[in-house]
């Protein structure tokens, strides 16, 4: 059963550089089939989707988010990570990663999730 | 940029009612449409995608249909267990993806 586990600190300050990581288990983030991605919810609010990477670096990003962004995969961890720079009170947030999976057409779906990790930007 | 909006933003209907969602694209995104059901504290879930399909395991009472800019999602009969968030998402041929606002479901 494939997992997906984020990790990082739960308190950033603003003005700094978030970092998260996610990690893969009960499959290889090097398959050929998938991309991994992030998405992030504030407190009472929707779902924003962050970017995705595969496996090969390859990474698409949201717009809005671009010129603060990377996300970055280490094959030889099974892991990707995020980084979110010159945070502000705005990037509070429950930060999920998930599975891209390709389906039987054009369509792609975030399958599998992690459980979520809380991020506060605060002094 | 694509937007795309839900109706209701949320709703209350009794166990056993017939829910509908409905989800507007702001320009024609094909059946590039999916859904997805969170609940407090919980990641999303996915229940339909490309606008129609059902996601294996997931009950035959959701079923999701349109195409173009028109989507409905609907569960036929509400359970308890159905209480959630419900939320259409787009993505285009770049894999961007883009989620509507999201309509909470309660029982009345």
């Amino acid at each position: 059963q494939l997992q997906l586990q984020e990790s990082g600190p739960g308190l950033v300050k603003p003005s700094e550089t978030l970092s998260l990581t996610c990690t893969v288990s009960g499959g290889s983030i090097s398959s050929h089939s998938y991309y991994w991605g992030w998405i992030r919810q504030p407190p009472g609010k929707g779902l924003e989707w962050i970017g995705s990477i595969y496996y090969s670096g390859s990474t698409d990003y949201n717009p809005s988010l671009q010129s603060r962004l990377t996300i970055s995969v280490d094959t030889s961890k099974n892991q990707f990570s995020l980084k979110l720079t010159s945070v502000t009170a705005a990037d509070t947030a429950v930060y999920f990663c998930a599975r891209l999976t390709p389906g039987s057409g054009d369509g792609y779906t975030y399958d599998y999730w992690g459980q979520g990790t809380l991020v506060t930007v605060s002094s | 940029d694509i937007q795309m909006t839900q109706s209701p933003s949320s709703l209350s209907a009794s166990v056993g009612d017939r829910v509908t969602i409905t989800c507007q694209a702001s320009q024609d995104i094909s059946n590039y449409l999916n859904w997805y059901q969170q609940k407090p504290g919980k990641a999303p879930k996915l229940l339909i995608y490309d606008a129609s399909n059902l996601e294996t395991g997931v009950p035959s009472r959701f079923s999701g249909s349109g195409s173009g800019t028109d989507f409905t999602f609907t569960i036929s009969s509400l359970q308890p267990e159905d209480i959630a968030t419900y939320y259409c998402q787009h993505y285009d041929n770049l894999l961007f993806f883009t989620f509507g606002p999201g309509t909470k479901v309660d029982i009345k």
